[in-house]
């Protein structure tokens, strides 16, 4: 059972429209959970960090958190071309320092 | 943001050199540091944790004595494909994570091409 999961995409929207990017995880013990930004061959990029549940904003990004539900977002307002790129979903299990991805979804953002 | 230089960034090389590749914490103190290998089109898997002044950790399926892991200090990390044949052409990633509480942070990468 992969730990983290995420729809590989591609996702396409139109500049200036919201990105939505989906996340769920297994391991109800991961407390922390990151997204990262990967553009095609180079390193990732961190993004977002969020450890508890809500919402968490950062410019045109929006982290959403449900432990519940065990599922994490990410909202891109006004996207950019520039936005176009792979989106990884992490989670960490705290105390074991261990990231665990999902395979990303790759996002095109139409000018 | 933190930096973490890694270098070479693109290695090719015939079957069965060494190769060495270097992580590097400019600004802030590593505690430990991830080693990653990324194929085309998947994922990152972790290779193996390594802390300061200690054996590294390796996954499941990682041959410690192929990919050789070295942190000497709090700002370097290397690690040495040892005898690399072309099944070990890759995208290999470092991270340097502060403390437990902090987030990692990516180097550029390193890619490995063996012919």
């Amino acid at each position: 059972q992969k730990e983290v999961e995420q729809n590989s995409g591609p996702l396409s929207v139109p500049e200036g429209a919201i990105a939505s990017l989906n996340c769920t995880y297994s391991d109800r013990v991961s407390q922390s959970f990151f997204w990262y930004r990967q553009y095609s061959g180079k390193s990732p990029e961190l993004i977002m960090s969020i450890y508890s549940n809500g919402d968490k904003e950062d410019g045109r990004f929006t982290a959403q958190l449900n432990k519940a539900s065990q599922y994490v977002s990410l909202l891109i307002r006004d996207s950019q071309p520039s936005d176009s790129a792979t989106y990884l979903c992490a989670s960490d299990q705290t105390g074991a320092n261990n990231l665990f991805f999902g395979t990303g979804t790759r996002l095109t953002v139409i000018p | 943001g933190a930096v973490v230089s890694q270098h070479p960034s693109w290695v090719i090389c015939k079957s069965g050199t060494s190769v060495k590749i270097e992580c590097r914490s400019l600004d802030f103190q590593a505690t430990t540091m991830f080693w990653y290998r990324q194929f085309p089109k998947q994922s990152l898997m972790l290779m193996a944790t390594s802390n300061e002044g200690s054996k590294a950790t390796y996954e499941q399926g990682v041959e410690k004595d192929k990919f050789l892991i070295n942190h000497a200090s709090l700002t370097l990390s290397t690690l040495t494909v040892t005898s690399a044949h072309p099944e070990d052409s890759s995208f290999y990633i470092c991270s340097s994570q502060g403390n437990s509480n902090q987030p990692q942070h990516f180097g550029d990468g390193t890619r490995l091409s063996i012919l």
